[in-house]
């Protein structure tokens, strides 16, 4: 099947900097990528949907400038997360579009990203 | 506003047969998925209904009524293994995903 990888798996950084999370669809091109966040015991939120050579477009209530997605190939996507704070503490999870080549137009996840802010 | 009601949390018995219901109202509909997500881990897709009938996976089988927007995931002969949370999403007319908060099965012996 279809193989998203998103990297890192951990990362924990002190409150201020800036942490980049990466999204790569390994064997098929994703013209779209989604950017998720989930909080313990809560469901996925979608943060933004990234689509290839164009701007990402974020959901209400996430700052864009906080943000940063880059869509710049059809295999990568990546997320910024900028003067990160505690409660910028998430898990955050990429997922690929497999289009209608795919059964069902299935989304593709990488395996998160566990941020922890000091 | 767009909407998916799920049962926040199942119990069921190791070898039993559950069933996780899903209620939706969203703006047009391109398919109902079920996804696996075990605790700090990405979410594994189970099953695809775009059509109203029932879809049979091994142990798991997923119904639809697009008429009643219902859908419902069937486990069967469960085992320790299938503890985890079982999101329930439906594509709109704009082929964006809505999710379900997720329902926990609580698996015992």
């Amino acid at each position: 099947g279809a193989v998203v990888s998103q990297h890192p798996s951990w990362v924990i950084c002190k409150s201020g900097t800036s942490v980049k999370i990466e999204c790569r669809s390994l064997d098929f091109q994703a013209t779209t990528m989604f950017w998720y966040r989930q909080f313990p015991k809560q469901s996925l939120m979608l943060m933004a949907t990234s689509n290839e050579g164009s701007k990402a477009t974020y959901e209400q209530g996430v700052e864009k400038d906080k943000f940063l997605i880059n869509h710049a190939s059809l295999t990568l996507s990546t997320l910024t997360v900028t003067s990160a704070h505690p409660e910028d503490s998430s898990f955050y999870i990429c997922s690929a579009d497999g289009g209608r080549d795919h059964v069902g137009g299935e989304l593709f996840f990488g395996e998160g990203s566990r941020l922890t802010v000091l | 506003g767009q909407n998916i009601d799920q049962p926040t949390e199942m119990t069921a018995t190791e070898g039993a047969i559950v069933q996780i219901n899903c209620t939706y109202q969203t703006s047009g509909f391109n398919g109902l998925f079920w996804y696996q997500q075990h605790a700090g881990e990405a979410p594994t897709f189970l099953s695809y209904n775009v059509l109203d009938g029932l879809e049979e996976k091994g142990r798991f089988s997923s119904f639809l009524s697009r008429s009643k927007g219902y859908s419902y995931l069937l486990l069967k002969e469960l085992q320790m293994k299938d503890s985890a949370s079982y999101l329930c999403a439906v594509r709109d007319s704009n082929y964006q995903l809505i999710w379900g908060a997720g329902t926990k099965l609580i698996i015992k012996p």
